[in-house]
């Protein structure tokens, strides 16, 4: 299957503090890019889709301030946790849509203190 | 909200054929069954899909039922690296369509 590669793959930070997180797709190009998050023991929720060269659609709960997406190319998109709080500690994948598959990057661990 | 049902847990031996059930009875007719694997601390899996015929690659095969209300996961020869949750998923075959995650079926192979 095509690859999907993250940076960082894990990250402590302060509260207070913004985080970065990298998600590439390294062998194909990705119109579309998701972005979940999963708590520990549950499952992955969908926080928002990401298409290059618009803006990101937040799902229902999920703040557009707090979680900053950009998806400036075929291959790049960013999610930036502003502020962060001990709460936003947790564990982020993103995926990239191939032509009928979506392909998962290796998760990033934020833990914030 | 997740569109299929799954058991939460289940135990296979080591070696013997691993079958995952999945209800998805409100499926329609342009949906896919998807599966879907994530090894602890990792990124999920893709494994397999399908959306009438039954499918075999190498990793699985997927039985859909001639209704398609569910579909059965089989992995032939389970092995130790098979233990993970598997997640059955339904959506339109489009790449851009979003997955949607139930709490999926926690599968632990025993030696």
């Amino acid at each position: 299957g095509a690859v999907v590669s993250q940076h960082p793959s894990r990250v402590i930070c302060k509260s207070g503090t913004s985080v970065k997180i990298e998600c590439r797709s390294l062998d194909f190009q990705a119109t579309t890019m998701f972005w979940y998050r999963q708590f520990p023991k549950q499952s992955l929720m969908l926080m928002a889709t990401s298409n290059e060269g618009s803006k990101a659609t937040y799902e229902q709960g999920v703040e557009k301030d707090k979680f900053l997406i950009n998806h400036a190319s075929l291959t790049l998109s960013t999610l930036t946790v502003t502020s962060a709080h001990p709460e936003d500690s947790s564990f982020y994948i993103c995926s990239g849509t191939g032509r009928n598959e979506q392909f998962f990057g290796p998760g990033t661990r934020l833990t914030v203190l | 909200d997740a569109k299929t049902t799954q058991p939460p847990s289940m135990d296979c031996a080591e070696g013997r054929a691993a079958n995952l059930p999945c209800n998805h009875s409100t499926i329609s007719g342009n949906e896919y069954v998807y599966w879907y694997r994530q090894i602890h601390s990792q990124g999920p899996q893709y494994i397999i899909h399908g959306l009438k015929n039954n499918e075999t690659n190498e990793m699985a095969s997927l039985i859909i039922t001639e209704d398609r209300k569910s579909s059965t996961l089989i992995l032939p020869h389970a092995t130790l690296r098979d233990t993970a949750v598997y997640y059955c998923i339904v959506r339109v075959f489009q790449g851009a369509q979003k997955l949607v995650f139930g709490q999926g079926t926690r599968l632990t192979i025993n030696p």
